[in-house]
């Protein structure tokens, strides 16, 4: 079965700053996609970036961007320039595949805590 | 546009009560998905409509049940309500369940069970 990890329960970042949060991932499809999303206090999920399995390239979206490592199977996520908004939970997400018919769903790891000190 | 709608925001059952969830999805998606999300489990994939069918469903118990209308808005029920069942629910929706659809995200429902 398909799991996903993240390892940082919680995380701080100064702000204008980098920070990575972690990923990790096990399944034995070759193609699927890979998402990451924010939920603020106001609990709604929104997507921050997604990465499908087939492309090498390395997703970006302005300040997020994604170290994918297929053979690793590995999905961190890197936010950069970091501002107070940014404070979140972030959870990984992995799609299963479009021919996983009855299986197809999202499954998501625990999430990231991140705070945003000023 | 509007987004996605979930009503109520908080509900408050007891034990052994049954509760309705609605979700009504952005205008023109017909995929919409629902999802529990608990601090120790995290989120929990529960079903997907499409048209009007059922295509997925999670592994809840037959307490969970889910339909979909015609005009796409979809509701949840749970019967019998157990301690555990204390959980935000979420509803998703998108254009059409293909793999690389982008969910959109209500805010959900946090439902309280005493």
């Amino acid at each position: 079965a398909q799991t996903v990890t993240q390892s940082q329960p919680e995380m701080s970042v100064q702000e204008a700053e980098t920070v990575t949060l972690s990923c990790t991932y096990d399944t034995s499809e070759s193609d699927y996609y890979l998402f990451w999303y924010k939920q603020p206090p106001s609990r709604q999920m929104i997507l921050v970036i997604r990465q499908e399995a087939y492309k090498q390239q390395n997703a970006t979206e302005n300040r997020f961007s994604v170290n994918f490592q297929k053979a690793a199977k590995s999905f961190s996520l890197k936010i950069s320039d970091s501002q107070l908004g940014d404070a979140a939970m972030y959870f990984c997400a992995y799609r299963t595949p479009s021919n996983a018919g009855n299986n197809r769903k999202l499954i998501w790891g625990l999430g990231t805590s991140l705070a945003v000190n000023p | 546009k509007a987004g996605v709608t979930q009503t109520p925001r908080y509900l408050i059952k007891t034990r052994g009560q049954q509760v309705t969830l609605s979700c009504s999805p952005i205008s023109g998606h017909r995929s919409v998905s629902w999802y529990q999300q608990t601090p120790g489990q995290g989120l929990q994939f529960l079903f997907e409509y499409f048209s009007e069918t059922q295509r997925n469903k999670g592994n809840f118990p037959g307490r969970f049940s889910g339909r979909q209308f015609s005009n796409s808005r979809s509701e949840m029920n749970v019967s019998t309500l157990e301690l555990g069942d204390s959980a935000l629910y979420l509803c998703a929706s998108s254009l059409n369940p293909g793999r690389n659809e982008k969910l959109f995200f209500g805010s959900g429902t946090q439902l309280s069970v005493l």
